[in-house]
């Protein structure tokens, strides 16, 4: 079964200092990740996708994040925090299969609180 | 060009009452999501539709949830009745196809008394 698993349930960073955000994932198929943010009472923005090509993604707002398959990890990562980058992030994984397409299974989420 | 609209944005009720989610998404988008997302857990599918044909619905708990897309274009969740258990934020999502990024609503965050 696909799923992903995010490691950290809460990361503090100080304004202008890297930003790592760590996701596994478990697939039987090689998978399509994508990074969503959500800010406080909006709705979720795609930061980023792997779809088999790259893998080196590179995302809005600065953000980045790099397929490894031989440790099934999917983290993100930001040269320098800003405060605007508070927010929820979730990482998420496509099912497989034509008919699945468009099935969003979505981690738990990181809270991203940036202190300046 | 106007994101998804959901509204209410904020719904109080007591447990027993029905109460609806109505969603209008992007203009042209053919592919409309219901989402539940649970405090501090990610976004779970409910129902997906491909206009108003709803092609995925195997997460909605039929007992008490229902959903419609009738024109394909607006959709409405209901549930009746609700249940403590219910509250939650409901996620409204369009997508040109199932192919494409999906845009999420701002979502609606339901409480149940």
């Amino acid at each position: 079964a696909q799923s992903v698993t995010q490691l950290d349930s809460h990361v503090s960073v100080s304004e202008g200092t890297p930003v790592l955000l760590r996701c596994n994932y478990s697939s039987s198929y090689s998978p399509s990740l994508f990074w969503y943010v959500q800010h406080p009472n909006k709705g979720l923005q795609l930061l980023l996708k792997y779809t088999s090509a790259a893998t080196l993604v590179k995302g809005i707002n600065g953000f980045e994040a790099e397929f490894k398959k031989s440790e099934t990890s999917f983290h993100l990562t930001k040269p320098s925090a800003h405060m605007s980058d508070a927010a929820e992030y979730f990482c998420v994984v496509s099912l497989p299969g034509s008919s699945n397409t468009g099935k969003l299974i979505f981690g738990q989420g990181t809270t991203l609180q940036v202190k300046p | 060009e106007a994101g998804v609209v959901q509204s209410p944005r904020y719904k109080i009720i007591e447990k027993k009452q029905p109460v609806a989610f109505w969603c209008n998404p992007i203009s042209g988008h053919n592919t409309l999501y219901w989402y539940l997302q649970n405090l501090g857990q990610g976004p779970e599918l409910l129902i997906r539709y491909e206009n108003e044909e709803a092609v995925d619905d195997s997460q909605l708990p039929k007992d008490r949830f229902s959903a419609e897309r009738l024109k394909g274009v607006d959709s409405t969740l209901k549930i009746q009745p609700a249940e403590l258990g219910d509250s939650a934020v409901y996620l409204c999502a369009s997508g040109k196809t199932r192919y494409n990024e999906q845009f999420f609503g701002p979502g609606t965050r339901l409480t149940v008394l």
